[in-house]
Parts: C-alpha cells; sequence; structure tokens
C-alpha cells in the first residue's frame, strides 16, 4: 500500500471560503501531484511539483494555489471557493524513474453551495 | 492531438468469467503505458506499466498486452471476483518531457454481478 494521505475526505463549505486541502507522503518522492477528477470523467493535472520550493501549474487551469515548503507535504489552497470548484481532487507522488507508478491518495471529494 | 481512447465505457459481466479491456492511444513519443484500478471513492491504483519493449505484464489474475506498432494495449481479467468491480484506466506517459506527462483515458467502469 502507498503512504500518501489526504485530508479531509469530503468538505462541503459555502461559497466565498478559503480552503486547504492537504495531501502528505512517507516515501521521500521528490514529484508530487494534483489532479482533478469529475464522475466518468479523465484525470486533470492542475499543478505539480519536482521539489521543496518547486510548483508549476499543469494542463487544467485551475484558481487554487500550491506550496512545497517540506518534500513530504504539497498542499493546496482555493481562496475564495465557488460552486464551479466542486470535485475531487487527488494528490499523487512518484520518485525520479519516470518508468514507476505515480501513488495516488484516496482524494478530496469538495462540494461548493 | 495526444489521446487515449478506451473501450467499451461500461461492462457488466458475471463472477467467474473472463474479460478483456481495449486502450488505444496515439500519444508521441511514447514512454510508458500503465493500467490503474479505481474503486469508487478511491484513489487509482497501480495493476501494470509496460515500456515499449514489453508486450505482456502479469499482476494475478490481470495481464497486460502491449502492441506498440499499432498503439493498442488490453487488459485481461480471469475468473472474475466482485471485488473487480471497478474503473479501470489507461495512462500513457510520453517521454518528450522532464516530468514525463500522463494522457489518462476515462476508463472502463466494470461491474462483476454474483
Amino acid at each position: 500500500e502507498a503512504d500518501i494521505y489526504q485530508t479531509p475526505r469530503y468538505l462541503v463549505i459555502g461559497t466565498g471560503k478559503k480552503i486547504t486541502l492537504e495531501c502528505s507522503q512517507t516515501m521521500g518522492h521528490d514529484k508530487m501531484y494534483w489532479y482533478q477528477q469529475d464522475p466518468g470523467m479523465e484525470l486533470h493535472l492542475i499543478h505539480y511539483s519536482y521539489g521543496v520550493n518547486s510548483t508549476e501549474k499543469g494542463d487544467l487551469s485551475s484558481e487554487s494555489t500550491v506550496s512545497r515548503i517540506r518534500t513530504e507535504h504539497f498542499p493546496l489552497t482555493l481562496e475564495s471557493a465557488r460552486p464551479s470548484h466542486t470535485s475531487q481532487y487527488l494528490c499523487a507522488s512518484s520518485g525520479r524513474d519516470q518508468n514507476q507508478p505515480q501513488h495516488f491518495g484516496d482524494g478530496t471529494r469538495l462540494s461548493i453551495l | 492531438k495526444n489521446q487515449v481512447e478506451q473501450s467499451p465505457q461500461s461492462l457488466i459481466i458475471l463472477e467467474g468469467k473472463n474479460c478483456t479491456l481495449q486502450c488505444n492511444y496515439t500519444v508521441s513519443p511514447f514512454s510508458n503505458l500503465r493500467w490503474y484500478k479505481q474503486d469508487t471513492g478511491r484513489g487509482p491504483v497501480s495493476l501494470t506499466i509496460m515500456t515499449f519493449s514489453e508486450n505482456t505484464k502479469s499482476n494475478g489474475r490481470y495481464t497486460a498486452t502491449l502492441d506498440a506498432d499499432t498503439k493498442q494495449s488490453s487488459l485481461h481479467i480471469t475468473a472474475s471476483q466482485l471485488s473487480d468491480s471497478a474503473s479501470y484506466i489507461c495512462v500513457v506517459s510520453d517521454r518528450g518531457s522532464t516530468l514525463g506527462r500522463l494522457y489518462f483515458g476515462r476508463g472502463t467502469q466494470l461491474t462483476v454481478w454474483p
């Protein structure tokens, strides 16, 4: 089993609130990723990091921001949540070898009212 | 345009039966192809990874095949179990970037009935 954890698992919150989704991994992986997934649709990369102090935007434009101050921690923040942010957010990590799998957390299902 | 297409979109089989899921891709330059299993409400879990030189790889009752010439892959599940009910996602990685960009299919939703 992969050691990557996301909290909270579920979050229902009102419009305009600031939200932080937590993601931590204990595998010492340099690379970490955030994906957004809607029901029946493919995963879309919204942020990634090569290591500490490295953050990049992914393919899907997102109003969220990320930080990577520690290797094991990669939180995602929404400054002002809107109903359009309702989705599932999946965090993943991987080692340096591109032929090794990404390990995923179980996701945060976010609902903005 | 790099794409990954999976078929069928959904599949229902009876427990104990075999099934095969398909994946066609146009990703180039190709690095590797992965199959993931995603249970409802959970994150994807890796089943197999195949590079260009590999044409088959097994993980228990799961056997993946790869034809890099035709850009097709299949995932065969033998003697299905109720716990196999999940979405199976085909993911192709390119080698055109340092990140190893991943292209995700939409998945095949498999339901195994008793």
